[in-house]
């Protein structure tokens, strides 16, 4: 069965860092195409970036509220993915998730709360 | 970035109802979308990915259809556990980006 567990979340103030992690297990890590997604609060879905496998070049990319603040990256030997999440801005309350897409699953997710 | 634009917002429905909701792409995407269904305070499910494949698990009642930009979810028979909302989202550009959600209550 898969599974993702995320932890590290938490209230930072606004500029402050975070870093998010997710352990994985049940299937593949190595080979899995992983995503961070968040959501504020009473809001929709937002993905947040994704990391490929190193096998696919380990490419990273992001979507552009994030871009050049927040840093993806993945440690095979450990089943885990993790989002450092720098200068962090009030807008970035939320829930985060770890997810693979499609067949995956999905988190249960950690909360951040930028605030002062 | 490509819009998902769901149809309707929300929706009010019956147990029993036959109900669909409707996902379009702002450019065509293939078959790379999935659906969701979120409840309050739980993660997003999958129940249809590729467009038109059921998730293990998912009851049968689910399915989906579409391709290119034009999406559908159907459930054939609405069962009080299906109250929620539900999300579609396409993977094949980035960024990666979600329907707004349409939110199922009871009528």
């Amino acid at each position: 069965e898969v599974q993702l567990v995320e932890s590290g979340g938490g209230l930072v103030k606004p500029g402050g860092s975070l870093r998010l992690s997710c352990a994985a297990s049940g299937f593949t890590f190595s080979d899995a195409w992983i995503n961070w997604v968040r959501q504020a609060p009473g809001k929709g879905l937002e993905w947040v970036g994704r990391i490929k496998p190193k096998a696919a070049g380990g490419t990273l990319e992001y979507a552009a509220p994030v871009q050049d603040r927040f840093t993806i990256s993945r440690d095979d030997s450990e089943n885990t993915l993790y989002l450092q999440m720098n200068s962090l801005k009030i807008e970035d309350t939320a829930l985060y998730y770890c997810a693979w897409f499609g067949v995956g699953g999905w988190g249960q997710g950690t909360l951040v709360t930028v605030s002062s | 970035d490509i819009q998902m634009t769901q149809s309707p917002s929300s929706l009010s429905a019956s147990v029993g109802d036959r109900v669909t909701i409707t996902c379009r792409a702002s450019q065509s995407i293939a078959n790379y979308l999935n659906w969701y269904q979120q409840k309050p305070g739980k993660a997003p499910k999958v129940l249809i990915y590729s467009a038109s494949s059921l998730q293990s698990g998912v009851p049968s009642r689910f399915s989906g259809s579409g391709s290119g930009t034009y999406f559908t979810l159907t459930i054939s028979s609405l069962q009080p556990e299906d109250f929620a909302t539900y999300y579609c989202h396409q993977t094949y550009y980035i960024p990666i980006t979600f329907g707004q959600g349409t939110r199922l209550e009871i009528k």
